[in-house]
């Protein structure tokens, strides 16, 4: 079972919400970590967009709008990524990472955003 | 203005060798923690490795622990990856990321535009 896993594919309307699942392995707890968020467009670079461990420990990518956030729910594991307001230029592959055991980062396999 | 600048990549046989450099400017090259980060054709991220400031401590992927070798030169402001034994699964854009600290555990808040390195016969 992967450290990390993502749902392969999200599909949202224009202006309606999104909500990302970062889902760690059993036995690792979500509440140790953060959680990093990563952007990627296609034929771009990936992008930082956001860290969140919890609400006094969170950190904004720079310039990143504040329409997207992280949270995290306990009760699957999960890290989350909400994006509110979605536009088309969303449209991308979200990865999430986190920092392992102190000793390597883990990515997720990464989400693909459709905006319909 | 932050620039991370890869080079090196190339074609190379199974079981050959290729050495990765990123020249970095625009910061402290020798405060920030550095990575390499993998993504081979139509897939997701890899983590490979990363080396913190000072050069003190380094951390491999399992999948390139003991082929593959991290350096930098804080003289040069440039990050390097020495990678040996390559295999067709190796195939993949490289990339150079900074990290938000000296230490390895935080973000990449900086990527190179990565460098091909295609492994084949």
């Amino acid at each position: 079972q992967p450290v990390l896993t993502q749902p392969t594919s999200l599909s949202a309307s224009p202006g309606a919400s999104a909500r990302f699942t970062c889902t760690l392995r059993s036995g690792i707890n979500v509440g140790s970590y953060r959680i990093y968020w990563y952007q990627q467009k296609p034929g771009s670079l990936p992008r930082y967009l956001l860290r969140y461990k919890s609400d006094s420990d969170k950190q904004q990518g720079s310039g990143v709008p504040s329409r997207f956030s992280g949270s995290k729910d306990a009760s699957t594991n999960a890290g989350l990524l909400l994006i509110s307001g979605l536009q088309s230029e969303d449209e991308a592959d979200y990865y999430c990472a986190i920092w392992y055991s102190s000793t390597s980062w883990v990515f997720g396999g990464g989400t693909k955003l459709t905006v319909l | 203005e932050v620039q991370l600048l890869e080079s090196g990549g190339g074609l190379v046989q199974p079981g050959g060798s290729l050495r990765l450099s990123c020249a970095a400017s625009g910061f402290t090259f020798s405060s920030y923690a550095m990575s390499w980060v993998r993504q081979a054709p139509g897939k997701g991220l890899e983590w490979v490795s990363a080396i913190s400031g000072s050069g003190n401590s380094i951390f491999y992927a399992d999948s390139v622990k003991g082929r593959f070798t991290i350096s930098r030169d804080s003289s040069k402001n440039t990050l390097y990856l020495q990678m040996n034994s390559l295999r067709a699964e190796d195939t993949a854009v490289y990339y150079c990321a900074k990290g938000e600290y000296s230490s390895s555990s935080g973000s990449f808040d900086y990527w190179g535009q990565g460098t091909l390195v295609t492994v084949s016969s």
